[in-house]
Protein backbone atom coordinates (compact mmCIF):
# COMPACT_ATOMS: atom_id res chain seq x y z
CA UNK A 1 0.00 0.00 0.00
CA UNK A 2 1.57 3.15 -1.37
CA UNK A 3 -0.84 6.18 -0.38
CA UNK A 4 -0.97 6.97 -4.05
CA UNK A 5 -4.38 6.51 -5.61
CA UNK A 6 -5.01 7.09 -8.87
CA UNK A 7 -8.57 6.89 -11.15
CA UNK A 8 -9.74 5.88 -13.10
CA UNK A 9 -8.29 2.53 -13.51
CA UNK A 10 -8.80 2.14 -17.72
CA UNK A 11 -10.71 3.72 -20.13
CA UNK A 12 -10.92 4.10 -23.72
CA UNK A 13 -10.30 6.79 -26.00
CA UNK A 14 -10.48 7.71 -29.68
CA UNK A 15 -8.03 9.78 -31.91
CA UNK A 16 -8.24 13.41 -30.83
CA UNK A 17 -10.33 13.50 -28.20
CA UNK A 18 -9.02 14.80 -24.54
CA UNK A 19 -8.39 12.79 -21.23
CA UNK A 20 -7.89 14.15 -17.63
CA UNK A 21 -6.46 11.34 -15.37
CA UNK A 22 -6.71 11.49 -11.69
CA UNK A 23 -4.13 11.18 -8.69
CA UNK A 24 -4.34 11.26 -5.05
CA UNK A 25 -1.02 11.25 -3.20
CA UNK A 26 0.01 10.57 0.34
CA UNK A 27 -0.65 13.30 2.62
CA UNK A 28 2.84 15.35 3.01
CA UNK A 29 4.13 14.21 -0.29
CA UNK A 30 4.38 17.53 -1.93
CA UNK A 31 6.23 16.49 -5.31
CA UNK A 32 4.59 14.58 -7.59
CA UNK A 33 5.24 13.52 -11.27
CA UNK A 34 4.02 11.35 -13.91
CA UNK A 35 5.25 8.74 -16.13
CA UNK A 36 3.91 6.93 -19.30
CA UNK A 37 4.74 3.27 -19.72
CA UNK A 38 3.98 1.98 -23.09
CA UNK A 39 3.83 -1.68 -23.69
CA UNK A 40 7.08 -3.71 -23.04
CA UNK A 41 9.23 -0.73 -21.76
CA UNK A 42 10.29 1.11 -18.46
CA UNK A 43 8.28 4.07 -17.47
CA UNK A 44 9.37 7.68 -19.29
CA UNK A 45 9.25 10.53 -16.86
CA UNK A 46 6.57 13.64 -18.21
CA UNK A 47 6.89 16.01 -15.91
CA UNK A 48 6.91 16.82 -11.95
CA UNK A 49 4.80 19.31 -10.23
CA UNK A 50 6.25 21.25 -6.56
CA UNK A 51 4.29 23.14 -4.77
CA UNK A 52 2.03 23.78 -7.57
CA UNK A 53 4.47 24.18 -10.18
CA UNK A 54 5.75 22.47 -12.90
CA UNK A 55 9.49 21.76 -12.15
CA UNK A 56 10.42 19.83 -14.45
CA UNK A 57 9.60 18.50 -17.89
CA UNK A 58 10.42 15.37 -20.08
CA UNK A 59 10.42 14.83 -23.87
CA UNK A 60 6.71 15.38 -23.96
CA UNK A 61 4.55 17.88 -26.30
CA UNK A 62 3.02 20.90 -24.59
CA UNK A 63 -0.51 18.54 -25.78
CA UNK A 64 0.11 16.80 -22.36
CA UNK A 65 -0.31 19.20 -19.28
CA UNK A 66 -1.02 19.06 -15.79
CA UNK A 67 -1.84 20.40 -12.44
CA UNK A 68 -1.24 20.29 -8.37
CA UNK A 69 -3.98 21.08 -6.41
CA UNK A 70 -3.22 21.99 -2.24
CA UNK A 71 -4.91 19.21 -1.31
CA UNK A 72 -2.13 16.46 -2.27
CA UNK A 73 -4.36 15.44 -5.55
CA UNK A 74 -3.40 16.11 -9.19
CA UNK A 75 -4.09 15.98 -12.78
CA UNK A 76 -2.63 14.94 -15.64
CA UNK A 77 -4.24 15.89 -19.13
CA UNK A 78 -3.85 14.96 -22.56
CA UNK A 79 -5.05 17.28 -25.74
CA UNK A 80 -5.55 15.56 -29.41
CA UNK A 81 -4.93 11.97 -28.39
CA UNK A 82 -3.05 9.86 -30.62
CA UNK A 83 -2.90 6.29 -31.06
CA UNK A 84 0.53 6.24 -29.52
CA UNK A 85 -0.68 7.70 -26.69
CA UNK A 86 -2.14 4.92 -25.02
CA UNK A 87 -0.07 3.00 -22.50
CA UNK A 88 -0.02 3.28 -19.14
CA UNK A 89 0.11 6.48 -16.67
CA UNK A 90 1.78 6.24 -13.36
CA UNK A 91 1.50 8.94 -10.58
CA UNK A 92 4.31 8.98 -8.17
CA UNK A 93 4.82 11.23 -5.13
CA UNK A 94 7.44 12.16 -2.48
CA UNK A 95 8.20 14.18 0.37
CA UNK A 96 11.16 16.81 -0.24
CA UNK A 97 13.76 18.56 2.19
CA UNK A 98 15.59 16.41 4.51
CA UNK A 99 14.33 12.73 2.93
CA UNK A 100 15.21 9.80 1.57
CA UNK A 101 13.48 11.42 -1.83
CA UNK A 102 11.92 7.53 -2.49
CA UNK A 103 9.43 7.54 -4.83
CA UNK A 104 5.49 5.52 -4.41
CA UNK A 105 3.82 4.66 -6.93
CA UNK A 106 -0.25 4.05 -7.91
CA UNK A 107 -1.41 1.04 -9.74
CA UNK A 108 -1.65 3.32 -12.56
CA UNK A 109 -4.30 4.53 -15.34
CA UNK A 110 -4.46 1.99 -18.52
CA UNK A 111 -5.45 4.41 -21.80
CA UNK A 112 -6.46 3.03 -25.07
CA UNK A 113 -6.49 5.36 -28.02
CA UNK A 114 -8.44 3.64 -30.55
CA UNK B 1 22.22 10.58 -23.61
CA UNK B 2 20.92 9.51 -20.11
CA UNK B 3 20.33 5.71 -20.38
CA UNK B 4 19.85 2.37 -18.05
CA UNK B 5 20.55 -1.15 -19.19
CA UNK B 6 19.13 -4.24 -17.35
CA UNK B 7 20.53 -7.57 -18.14
CA UNK B 8 19.06 -10.07 -18.64
CA UNK B 9 16.15 -9.05 -20.46
CA UNK B 10 14.46 -12.29 -19.01
CA UNK B 11 15.22 -14.78 -16.63
CA UNK B 12 13.59 -18.61 -15.37
CA UNK B 13 14.95 -20.35 -12.75
CA UNK B 14 13.53 -23.09 -10.47
CA UNK B 15 12.57 -22.04 -6.87
CA UNK B 16 15.15 -21.98 -4.69
CA UNK B 17 18.03 -20.23 -6.60
CA UNK B 18 20.01 -17.47 -5.85
CA UNK B 19 19.88 -15.11 -8.78
CA UNK B 20 21.42 -11.48 -9.84
CA UNK B 21 19.96 -9.08 -11.57
CA UNK B 22 21.95 -6.15 -13.53
CA UNK B 23 21.58 -2.81 -14.25
CA UNK B 24 23.98 -0.33 -15.76
CA UNK B 25 23.38 3.88 -15.66
CA UNK B 26 25.79 6.31 -18.11
CA UNK B 27 25.38 9.26 -15.72
CA UNK B 28 28.24 9.11 -12.21
CA UNK B 29 26.41 12.08 -11.27
CA UNK B 30 23.91 9.97 -9.25
CA UNK B 31 21.62 11.21 -6.43
CA UNK B 32 19.91 7.67 -5.78
CA UNK B 33 18.93 4.84 -7.06
CA UNK B 34 15.79 2.32 -7.03
CA UNK B 35 14.73 -0.86 -7.73
CA UNK B 36 11.22 -1.87 -7.97
CA UNK B 37 8.98 -4.64 -8.54
CA UNK B 38 6.25 -4.77 -11.05
CA UNK B 39 3.56 -7.01 -11.61
CA UNK B 40 1.69 -7.48 -14.98
CA UNK B 41 -0.84 -4.50 -15.78
CA UNK B 42 0.21 -3.30 -12.62
CA UNK B 43 1.83 -0.38 -10.39
CA UNK B 44 5.36 -0.54 -9.04
CA UNK B 45 6.38 -0.84 -5.94
CA UNK B 46 9.67 -0.15 -4.25
CA UNK B 47 12.29 -2.59 -3.24
CA UNK B 48 15.27 -0.63 -2.14
CA UNK B 49 16.26 2.81 -2.74
CA UNK B 50 20.02 3.28 -2.15
CA UNK B 51 21.70 6.69 -1.80
CA UNK B 52 24.72 7.74 -3.60
CA UNK B 53 26.71 8.00 -0.74
CA UNK B 54 25.53 3.77 0.48
CA UNK B 55 27.19 0.85 -1.01
CA UNK B 56 23.91 -1.53 -0.50
CA UNK B 57 20.81 -1.97 1.07
CA UNK B 58 18.60 -5.12 2.02
CA UNK B 59 15.63 -5.97 2.75
CA UNK B 60 14.74 -9.87 4.07
CA UNK B 61 15.76 -11.91 1.08
CA UNK B 62 16.91 -8.73 -1.07
CA UNK B 63 20.01 -7.32 -1.23
CA UNK B 64 21.12 -4.34 -3.74
CA UNK B 65 24.42 -2.87 -4.09
CA UNK B 66 25.70 0.62 -5.98
CA UNK B 67 28.96 0.66 -7.27
CA UNK B 68 29.09 4.42 -8.84
CA UNK B 69 32.79 4.15 -10.57
CA UNK B 70 31.60 1.04 -12.79
CA UNK B 71 27.98 2.84 -13.27
CA UNK B 72 26.58 -0.61 -12.25
CA UNK B 73 23.94 -1.72 -9.63
CA UNK B 74 23.41 -5.65 -8.94
CA UNK B 75 19.56 -6.88 -6.92
CA UNK B 76 20.42 -10.05 -5.23
CA UNK B 77 17.27 -12.34 -4.85
CA UNK B 78 17.77 -15.14 -2.17
CA UNK B 79 16.17 -18.66 -2.16
CA UNK B 80 13.88 -17.55 -5.06
CA UNK B 81 10.13 -18.33 -4.73
CA UNK B 82 7.22 -18.53 -7.07
CA UNK B 83 5.73 -15.81 -5.58
CA UNK B 84 8.91 -13.30 -6.78
CA UNK B 85 7.51 -13.56 -10.42
CA UNK B 86 7.16 -10.39 -11.59
CA UNK B 87 9.05 -7.84 -14.14
CA UNK B 88 12.22 -6.00 -12.14
CA UNK B 89 13.25 -2.54 -12.58
CA UNK B 90 16.32 -0.20 -11.91
CA UNK B 91 16.20 3.55 -11.92
CA UNK B 92 18.43 5.95 -11.08
CA UNK B 93 17.83 9.81 -10.37
CA UNK B 94 20.25 12.48 -11.58
CA UNK B 95 21.60 15.22 -9.13
CA UNK B 96 19.51 18.31 -9.24
CA UNK B 97 15.93 19.14 -8.38
CA UNK B 98 13.72 17.82 -10.94
CA UNK B 99 13.64 14.50 -9.68
CA UNK B 100 13.37 12.40 -12.73
CA UNK B 101 13.57 8.52 -12.85
CA UNK B 102 15.14 7.29 -15.72
CA UNK B 103 14.62 3.93 -15.50
CA UNK B 104 15.68 0.58 -17.59
CA UNK B 105 13.43 -1.91 -19.91
CA UNK B 106 12.96 -4.41 -16.78
CA UNK B 107 14.35 -7.79 -16.21
CA UNK B 108 11.04 -10.28 -16.27
CA UNK B 109 11.53 -13.22 -13.72
CA UNK B 110 9.99 -16.25 -13.54
CA UNK B 111 10.57 -18.50 -10.71
CA UNK B 112 9.03 -22.25 -11.63
CA UNK B 113 7.87 -24.14 -8.44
Amino acid sequence: ETGVTQSPTHLIKTRGQQVTLRCSSQSGHNTVSWYQQALGQGPQFIFQYYREEENGRGNFPPRFSGLQFPNYSSELNVNALELDDSALYLCASRTTGANTGELFFGEGSRLTVL
Amino acid sequence: KQEVTQIPAALSVPEGENLVLNCSFTDSAIYNLQWFRQDPGKGLTSLLLIQSSQREQTSGRLNASLDKSSGRSTLYIAASQPGDSATYLCAWRSSGNTGKLIFGQGTTLQVKP
